[in-house]
């Protein structure tokens, strides 16, 4: 049992490329999370999903995309990568949004040169 | 606005005993969690309370008091794997967890 996997674990990019970070989970949780963490803050929800099919915003959209094609998998885009990205990213599930634990992936070190 | 205030870090001794303070304000509450991240991993759960009072786990308890908007984490018998950061999480009203910056906990033998 996986749990939560995350791919892939670093990339450094260029500002102005583009990239997809893959979130798989084998646990058939409906809901899924992309988080950002930077030092000194909580964690930010960047998009999150209710189920296969849906996606919606979180408190710091901007410049990211999601999709939820398959219940198991969440992607999170950067159309055109900025400085301000460089970040850690968590991807997280939860079968029960009100009171269930999130579980979290590994997280994807991202940096934006 | 919603804010979650907690100590950025504290130090104590393996085997003691440590309290982590949390107050937070949100719109809305429907309950608090509490997450233990070691450096460089990913969080993991310890607790929820929604109810005021006390829940222990172990060596591991949390407090709630709805009315002060407060929590807190106590952890007994202090090992050195505790070393990590512990955060704060209540859930507003929309069931959204706003997370607090964490207080990173260092254990000294």
């Amino acid at each position: 049992n996986a749990g939560v996997t995350q791919t892939p674990k670093f990339r450094v990019l260029k500002t102005g490329q583009s990239m997809t970070l893959l979130c798989a989970q084998d646990m058939n949780h409906e809901y899924m999370y992309w988080y950002r963490q930077d030092p000194g803050m909580g964690l930010r929800l960047i998009h999150y999903s209710v189920g296969e099919g849906t996606t919606a915003k979180g408190e710091v959209p901007d410049g990211y995309n999601v999709s939820r094609l398959k219940k198991q998998n969440f992607l999170l885009g950067l159309e055109s990568a900025a400085p301000s990205q460089t970040s850690v990213y968590f991807c997280a599930s939860n079968e029960d949004s009100d009171t269930g634990e999130l579980f979290f992936g590994e997280g994807s070190r991202l940096t934006v040169l | 606005g919603q804010n979650i205030d907690q100590p950025t870090e504290m130090t104590a001794t393996e085997g003691a005993i440590v309290q982590i303070n949390c107050t937070y304000q949100t719109s809305g509450f429907n309950g608090l969690f509490w997450y233990q991240q070691h450096a460089g991993e990913a969080p993991t759960f310890l607790s929820y309370n929604v109810l005021d009072g006390l829940e222990e786990k172990g060596r591991f308890s949390s407090f709630l008091s709805r009315s002060k908007g407060y929590s807190y984490l106590l952890l007994k018998e202090l090992q050195m794997k505790d070393s990590a950061s512990y955060l704060c999480a209540p859930m507003d009203s929309n069931y959204q967890l706003i997370w607090g910056a964490g207080t990173k906990l260092i254990i000294k033998p």
